[in-house]
């Protein structure tokens, strides 16, 4: 969807092991997000991006670091993976601010 | 009050049956609103974006009130395929805010 790919789609790791995913659009949205979705939670925001090394926190930020060097590509950095961080990981973008999200397919996360 | 509510589910329907979905929003500047389909396991989709005029798409019909603060989704002649969670979706005005509804679970039957 809007040119959306996140790698990896899949990934096993340990506790305490840095964890790196990433997020490619080809449709020069101005706006990234990272959100994490969890068995009896809806979706929850993590950080975003507006612009090239524009980011702020979200919602659950803690333990999560991000960085937007192109306007492409939106990374998303578990410096130190705890088992609380297992989860499915969705990346959107969005156009503008009246525009809605799309989402990547999303990354399954397992910390073990 | 949480931003955006939805109907608690789950909605349990039979095939061919009309169900309708409401969400109330309390920012009253929010200028955006969308509904989204996800299936399990699977990223949100958009399934339609909700003007003030109402709009329509096949089966479906979503309709906003701004006085009262909502917006509804009508699914007529539901299908087995229609089963998944519905997100009602608010963008509250300028920036780059995005509100979730926290879904409401649809299952259809034979």
């Amino acid at each position: 969807d809007a040119g959306i790919t996140q790698s990896p789609r899949h990934k096993v790791t340990e506790t305490g092991t840095p964890v790196t995913l990433r997020c490619h659009q080809t449709e020069n949205h101005r706006y990234m997000y990272w959100y994490r979705q969890d068995p009896g939670h809806g979706l929850r925001l993590i950080h975003y991006s507006y612009g090239v090394k524009d980011t702020d926190k979200g919602e659950v930020s803690d333990g999560y670091s991000v960085s937007r060097s192109k306007t492409e590509d939106f990374l998303l950095t578990l410096e130190s993976a705890t088992s609380s961080q297992t989860s499915v990981y969705f990346c959107a973008t969005r156009l503008g601010s009246n525009q809605p999200q799309h989402f990547g397919d999303g990354t399954r996360l397992s910390i073990l | 009050r949480k931003e955006v509510e939805q109907d608690p589910g789950p909605f349990n329907v039979p095939e061919g049956a009309t169900v309708a979905f409401n969400c109330t929003y309390s920012n009253s500047a929010s200028q955006s609103f969308f509904w989204y389909r996800q299936d399990c396991r699977k990223e949100p989709k958009l399934l339609m974006s909700v003007y003030s005029s109402g709009n329509e798409d096949g089966r479906f019909t979503a309709q906003l009130n701004r006085a009262s603060q909502y917006i509804s989704l009508l699914i007529r002649d539901s299908k087995l395929s229609d089963s998944a969670t519905y997100l009602c979706v608010v963008n509250p005005g300028g920036g780059f805010k995005t509100i979730f509804g926290a879904g409401t679970r649809l299952f259809v039957k034979a």
